[in-house]
């Protein structure tokens, strides 16, 4: 039974460049999230899309972020032009509708921008 | 709005200790609960959740009821082993949300 599946699960790229990381969330979930995990500011919730409409992007830091969910099977987050502040770990996520259905995590993506 | 605090981190315990993670929220609705857990290098997992007043929700022999009198939902094991050193984050998805809000993780250190 496939996980949430992102790739690639390390990048390290030069500050300037354009970044884009990918997400293919579990079949038949309807509800998908990105998070950005650092040590300064542990755990933060970006973007999050129920049936493949953006829902919420207040987790946005800038106009340099931007996400987008193409159909039911794939998610990107693309960040252009990448800082070094930018560096971190991002998670995507997915979910059934419902109350009590829990997100289930990718094994995140090591992003590093020198 | 909503929120979830946990205990300071690390906790750092000896094997076959008892453990108690504890964890307080805040709700407007009637949240849903959820203990996760993030081994070194890896996403977070599911460890295990609670819907509802009085459930009691267990995994691996870790173990934490839903206490809607003092809106806590600690997380305790009878007897941790080497291979729980971990990072636990408590979080709740409150009613008609899909988003779920997270603790600031707590990190559990067990020697041999």
């Amino acid at each position: 039974d496939a996980g949430v599946i992102q790739s690639p699960r390390h990048e390290v790229t030069e500050m300037g460049q354009e970044v884009t990381l990918r997400c293919k969330p579990i079949s038949g979930h309807n509800s998908l999230f990105w998070y950005r995990q650092t040590m300064m500011r542990g755990l933060e919730l970006l973007i999050y899309f129920n049936n493949n409409v953006p829902i919420d992007d207040s987790g946005m830091p800038e106009d340099r972020f931007s996400a987008k969910m193409p159909n039911a099977s794939f998610s990107t987050l693309k960040i252009q032009p990448s800082e070094p502040r930018d560096s971190a770990v991002y998670f995507c996520a997915s979910s059934e509708t419902g109350g009590g259905q829990p997100q289930h995590f990718g094994d995140g993506t090591r992003l590093s921008i020198l | 709005g909503d929120s979830v605090t946990q205990m300071e981190g690390p906790v750092t315990l000896s094997e076959e200790a008892f453990l108690t993670i504890n964890c307080t929220y805040t709700a407007t609705g009637y949240p849903s609960l959820f203990w996760y857990v993030q081994y070194p290098g890896e996403g977070l997992q599911l460890l295990l959740k609670a819907t509802k007043a009085d459930d009691k929700g267990s995994n691996k022999g870790f173990e934490a009821t839903y206490r809607k009198e003092t809106t806590s939902f600690h997380l305790e094991k009878g007897s941790v082993q080497v291979s729980d050193s971990a990072v636990y984050f408590c979080a709740l998805k409150d009613t008609g949300f899909q988003k779920l809000v997270f603790g600031t993780g707590t990190r559990l250190l067990v020697s041999p």
